[in-house]
């Protein structure tokens, strides 16, 4: 399977834990992007990445939110001090710099609960 | 916030007729993107515009890149139960993220 993977799927935990998810893009894709999805919207742009650089963010992603891309190929998202209101769909997606399509190729999404 | 505005909301209809869906936006696009989204997974790329006036086919769809570059429609012919799921729009400006619209739940009744 050569599309973008995404893990954990399902995440369930407390208010106040730190979560963290995994993006696998497609391998030859120097841009991930994150999004988030709440029940009923589109995807929200969170922030992006060309190779390890993270270039934009957007107001979302607050001080709690903190995204990696170490080695320009995998990323991690990760939630400090969760909160009910980040329950969400968290949305991984990526493309190529330079693809003057701009398509964008999603993950499957890992499902956050926040009890 | 959301900026494209996808519509209708909502369809129901009988299988084989045809769907039409729209979306449009105060701002500008570059390209416009249109995905499908089933329950629990990520959003599938169907049809990619890029330049305005563009007329693309995928199989039973088709969408267009509207003239004046904030609006883009998507027609589905002959629906089948398949179909269901919901369709958003996403348009591209000359930044890289995406803006969705709100989706179009589609219903295929047999």
């Amino acid at each position: 399977d050569t599309g973008v993977s995404q893990n954990p799927r399902h995440k369930i935990t407390k208010r106040g834990q730190n979560v963290t998810f995994r993006c696998d893009p497609i391998s030859e894709h120097n841009r991930l992007y994150w999004y988030r999805q709440t029940l009923g919207q589109g995807p929200e742009f969170l922030t992006y990445f060309q190779n390890e650089a993270q270039l934009e963010k957007s107001r979302l992603l607050s001080d709690r939110f903190s995204a990696e891309r170490p080695k320009g190929s995998f990323s991690t998202l990760e939630i400090q001090r969760t909160e009910q209101g980040d329950s969400a769909m968290y949305l991984c997606a990526s493309g190529t710099r330079g693809d003057p399509r701009r398509e964008q190729f999603f993950g499957p999404g890992t499902r956050l609960t926040v009890l | 916030g959301q900026q494209l505005n996808q519509s209708p909301q909502s369809m129901f209809i009988q299988e084989g007729e045809d769907v039409s869906m729209n979306c449009t936006s105060s701002s500008i696009f570059n390209t416009w993107l249109w995905y499908k989204q089933d329950p629990g997974e990520g959003p599938v790329l169907l049809i990619a515009l890029y330049k305005a006036g563009e007329l693309t086919s995928n199989g039973r769809l088709t969408a267009q890149f509207g003239i004046t570059r904030k609006d883009s429609f998507l027609n589905i012919s002959a629906s089948i139960p398949s179909d269901v799921g919901i369709y958003f729009c996403a348009g591209v400006t000359s930044g890289s993220r995406l803006t969705f619209g709100e989706g179009t739940q589609l219903t295929v009744n047999p």
